[in-house]
């Protein structure tokens, strides 16, 4: 079954700075990876996607992932941080043959001043 | 062009009660998904809609059922509630082909009592 894994319940970063947000996967064949961001009760928003080609996505807002085969991973970044980027991040992974997605557990980014 | 759209906003419910929610999908889309999303975990897939038919379904009891019109919109229901069913229930719409993402509503905060 495809699944993926966000080790990290939350991410701290000073406004500026480069962030990381972790996420690693598992699936049967080519992976379709996304990432979502949801702000205080509201739905999720898409950032960006990897389906095949490059592996530097960019995508919204000034963030960009790294789709890295070898170590089945798919991190979210973003070169210098802002305060508003502060919400929470959820990597998901597309089933086979079908449109569902199966979601990470989230990581909460916090961007301080 | 109008994204996803859900209603009601907020529920507030009883146990054993059944409750109904609605969704109007992105212009275009064809293909509606519902995800249930616990407080502090990733939204957890429940089923998808298209051509008026359930192609996909979660892991999830039959007291949860939907339905989708000719219009592309979609309902959701939940039968004898239960107070686990408390959450936040999201509404994404998509195209059936091709890799498209999916695209989430603002969702509806369901509370039962």
């Amino acid at each position: 079954a495809q699944s993926v894994a966000q080790p990290e319940d939350q991410v701290n970063v000073a406004e500026g700075n480069p962030l990381t947000v972790k996420c690693t996967y598992s699936v049967s064949g080519n992976p379709y990876l996304f990432w979502y961001v949801q702000y205080p009760n509201r739905g999720l928003q898409f950032l960006l996607k990897y389906i095949t080609g490059d592996n530097l996505v960019k995508g919204s807002y000034g963030f960009e992932a790294e789709f890295n085969k070898s170590q089945t991973s798919f991190h979210l970044k973003k070169p210098s941080a802002l305060v508003s980027d502060s919400a929470l991040y959820f990597c998901a992974v597309r089933d086979l043959g079908f449109q569902k997605l199966v979601f990470g557990t989230g990581t909460r980014l916090l961007v301080s001043p | 062009d109008a994204g996803v759209t859900q209603s009601p906003t907020h529920l507030i419910k009883t146990r054993g009660q059944q409750v109904t929610l609605r969704c109007s999908p992105k212009s275009g889309h064809d293909t509606v998904s519902w995800y249930q999303q616990a407080l502090g975990q990733g939204p957890q897939f429940i089923f998808q809609y298209y051509e008026e038919e359930e192609r996909q379904r979660g892991n999830f009891p039959d007291r949860f059922s939907g339905h989708q019109f000719p219009n592309y919109s979609s309902e959701l229901n939940v039968n004898a509630l239960l107070l686990g069913d408390s959450a936040l229930y999201l509404c994404a719409s998509s195209l059936m082909m091709g890799t498209n993402e999916q695209f989430f509503g603002p969702g509806t905060r369901l509370t039962v009592l």
